[in-house]
């Protein structure tokens, strides 16, 4: 059964960096047939995929349009994690970030969510 | 970027009475490997997503066999067929089809009458 474990911050400064990582058990980051993705959720902009990482013989990662110029989503394979960081983040980057484990064309599992507020 | 609509977005139930959700894309789902990648989650109070179907009709392990999936190119329909108290809560489609960028629907809220 994979699990996924969040961890990290849930206050950030505007113009800081936010950084999240989501540790997995069950399951291994360096997996060929899955993807690791970063989903947030707020009021305004409801449920938003962020990005993602995956191995297929080399490493690989997706943006959104959104977040591009801003983001980052790093595995590390010796703690079986990967992590997320945005960068400069504004008060509009308040949200519950989720990590999910992608095993072809879905999300499943998610983890239990981190509330992020950005404020000085 | 594909857009996900749904309706309504919100319903109360009266306790074993049916539920219907639908949701529409802006594009088809048809992927080209035949398989149309349409997912829904179930986001109860305080919880974090959790998947109920994927490719359409599938159900996830432990997923009452009440909930059902259907549909098909660009509109997708999910149905409980007797809600029961523990259904409360968001529930969400989402593309997967036109990969790399993943899309949900806003949510449609199920409260019980």
């Amino acid at each position: 059964q994979v699990q996924l474990q969040q961890s990290g911050p849930g206050l950030v400064k505007p113009s800081q960096t936010l950084s999240l990582t989501c540790a997995i058990s069950g399951d291994s980051v360096s997996s060929n047939s899955v993807a690791w993705n970063w989903i947030r959720q707020s009021p305004s902009r409801g449920l938003e995929w962020l990005g993602r990482t995956y191995y297929r013989s080399k490493w690989y990662n997706d943006y959104a349009v959104s977040v591009k110029s801003r983001i980052a989503v790093n595995p590390d394979a010796s703690k079986n994690q990967f992590s997320l960081q945005l960068n400069s983040v504004t008060p509009e980057d308040t949200a519950v970030y989720y990590c999910a484990r992608d095993p072809g064309y879905s999300l499943d599992p998610w983890g239990q969510g981190t509330l992020v507020t950005v404020s000085s | 970027d594909v857009v996900m609509t749904q309706s309504p977005l919100s319903l109360a139930v009266t306790l074993g009475q049916p539920a219907s959700i639908s949701c529409s894309s802006s594009q088809s789902l048809v992927h080209s490997d035949g398989n149309t990648y349409l997912n829904w989650f179930q986001q109860r109070p305080g919880q974090s997503p959790r998947r109920l179907i994927y490719k359409v009709s599938s159900r996830d392990f432990g997923v009452p066999d009440r909930f059902s999936g259907s549909g098909s190119g660009t509109d997708f329909t999910l149905k409980i067929s007797r809600v029961e108290a523990e259904d409360v809560g968001i529930y969400y489609c989402m593309q997967a089809t036109h990969w790399p960028h993943y899309n949900f629907g806003q949510g449609t809220k199920l409260e019980i009458k």
